[in-house]
């Protein structure tokens, strides 16, 4: 099946500072891509939707000058958690769309912010 | 809107015994339903999916029909083993403003005992 990777797989960084996470489809091209946040135990939750070439749309809550998305290229698009504090601290995960509309996750970002 | 309802867990099993994990939907149109399998620390893997009602997705020994009467979408496995110990996702993805915009169930645990 398709591969979906993410990098890094855990980050440890301070309170303030900024991390950039990215999710790369790795043997096909996703015009869709999709950021989710997971909390211990819990579901899902969808950010936003990546579109290449365009502004992302993010979900009702989230803050899109906090969560910074970029979707530069059909393999790749980048998470970047601005002024990163304690609540933010997570397991983020990317999925990427087939053409087909199959979705395909990402292992998953552990963030701790300290 | 869409919402996909999953039986609360955890769903504590012995070694061989049969599994049922009970999913039922809300949604416009006719969207695909999806089951996904998340083993600690990993993001989620697809395990099988239906696209049309009366479609039965299968893989490893799971199976799921899609009821388009019942709007339910039950996973169930024959036998199952310690290694299917994980948290399984209801999930479909539907037609939502030109885009298919997926969505969740809260996830089951299921823990196989030896």
């Amino acid at each position: 099946g398709a591969v979906v990777s993410q990098h890094p797989s855990w980050v440890i960084c301070k309170s303030g500072t900024s991390v950039k996470i990215e999710c790369r489809s790795l043997d096909f091209q996703a015009t869709t891509m999709f950021w989710y946040r997971q909390f211990p135990k819990q579901s899902l939750m969808l950010m936003a939707t990546s579109n290449e070439g365009s502004k992302a749309t993010y979900e009702q809550g989230v803050e899109k000058d906090k969560f910074l998305i970029n979707h530069a290229s059909l393999t790749l698009s980048t998470l970047t958690v601005t002024s990163a504090h304690p609540e933010d601290s997570s397991f983020y995960i990317c999925s990427a769309r087939t053409s087909g509309y199959e979705q395909y996750f990402g292992p998953g970002t552990r963030l701790t912010v300290t | 809107g869409n919402s996909v309802t999953q039986m609360e867990g955890p769903v504590t099993l012995s070694e061989e015994a049969f599994l049922t994990i009970n999913c039922t939907y809300t949604a416009t149109g006719y969207p695909s339903l999806f089951w996904y399998v998340q083993y600690p620390g990993e993001g989620l893997q697809l395990l099988l999916k239906a696209t049309k009602a009366d479609d039965k997705g299968s893989n490893k020994g799971f199976e799921a029909t899609y009821r388009k009467e019942t709007t339910s979408f039950h996973l169930e496995k024959g036998s199952v083993q310690v290694s299917d110990s994980a948290v399984y996702f209801c999930a479909l993805s539907s037609q939502s403003g030109g885009s298919y915009i997926p969505t969740f169930g809260r996830g089951t645990s299921l823990i196989v005992h030896p």
